[in-house]
């Protein structure tokens, strides 16, 4: 089935330390994204990609990095400048210029 | 920043229709509107869009005013799976070589009682 995975579902780090999370789509979409979600808030956007080797910051891009060198993979790096890492974090993809996100089941990141 | 206006929380019987109101007063004319939902924990799921005739498929409606500057989507018989914060997103223009960008802020918390 065609779909949108991210992992790991689960992840905790020590401060200090820069964590990877996966997102892999194989819906053929060119735009991917990665929101931030804190408990009883909305969605913000860290960062987005229209096309492989190009991507764009977010409203909240700091202390994050990411890259897209396939087409069907886009992760995010949260590196130690992330000053509070701790959050949902949620991965989407859709079709370049249409309005329907894809969303994967999302990775908890928790800092300890 | 979203561009919409949203109430915090509602509930809504089991069986009945459940009617979710969102403000976006400053939308622009080929601004589109968009609704997704979040049950709890998991990613949001789209629902419906429009941009100014009134949409119906078949999770929900959505009846845009005639000036735009408002929406409703309707779940027609609410069940407890419909339970979730409800998003109403107007879609930012992508500008050339720019994204396209969605902006979902704290939305509605929809609460279907037994």
């Amino acid at each position: 089935d065609g779909g949108i995975t991210q992992s790991p579902k689960y992840l905790f780090r020590k401060e200090g330390q820069n964590v990877t999370l996966s997102c892999e789509q194989n819906l053929n979409h060119d735009a991917m994204y990665w929101y931030r979600q804190d408990p009883g808030q909305g969605l913000r956007l860290i960062y987005y990609s229209q096309i492989v080797n190009d991507f764009q910051k977010g409203d909240i891009a700091e202390g994050y990095s990411v890259s897209r060198e396939k087409k069907e993979s886009f992760p995010l790096t949260v590196t130690s400048a992330q000053k509070n890492p701790t959050a949902f974090y949620l991965c989407a993809s859709s079709l370049r210029n249409t309005g329907e996100l894809f969303f994967g089941e999302g990775s908890r990141l928790t800092v300890l | 920043d979203a561009k919409t206006t949203q109430p915090p929380s509602m509930d809504c019987a089991e069986g009945r229709a459940a009617n979710l109101p969102c403000n976006h007063s400053t939308i622009s004319g080929n601004e589109y509107v968009y609704w997704y939902r979040q049950i709890h924990s998991q990613g949001p799921q789209y629902i419906i869009h429009g941009l100014k005739n009134n949409e119906t498929n078949e999770m929900a409606s959505l009846i845009i005013t005639e000036d735009r500057k408002s929406s409703t989507l309707i779940l027609p018989h609410a069940t407890l799976r419909d339970t979730a914060v409800y998003y109403c997103i107007v879609r930012v223009i992508p500008m050339l070589n720019t994204g396209n960008q969605f902006y979902f802020g704290t939305g509605t918390s929809l609460t279907v009682i037994p």
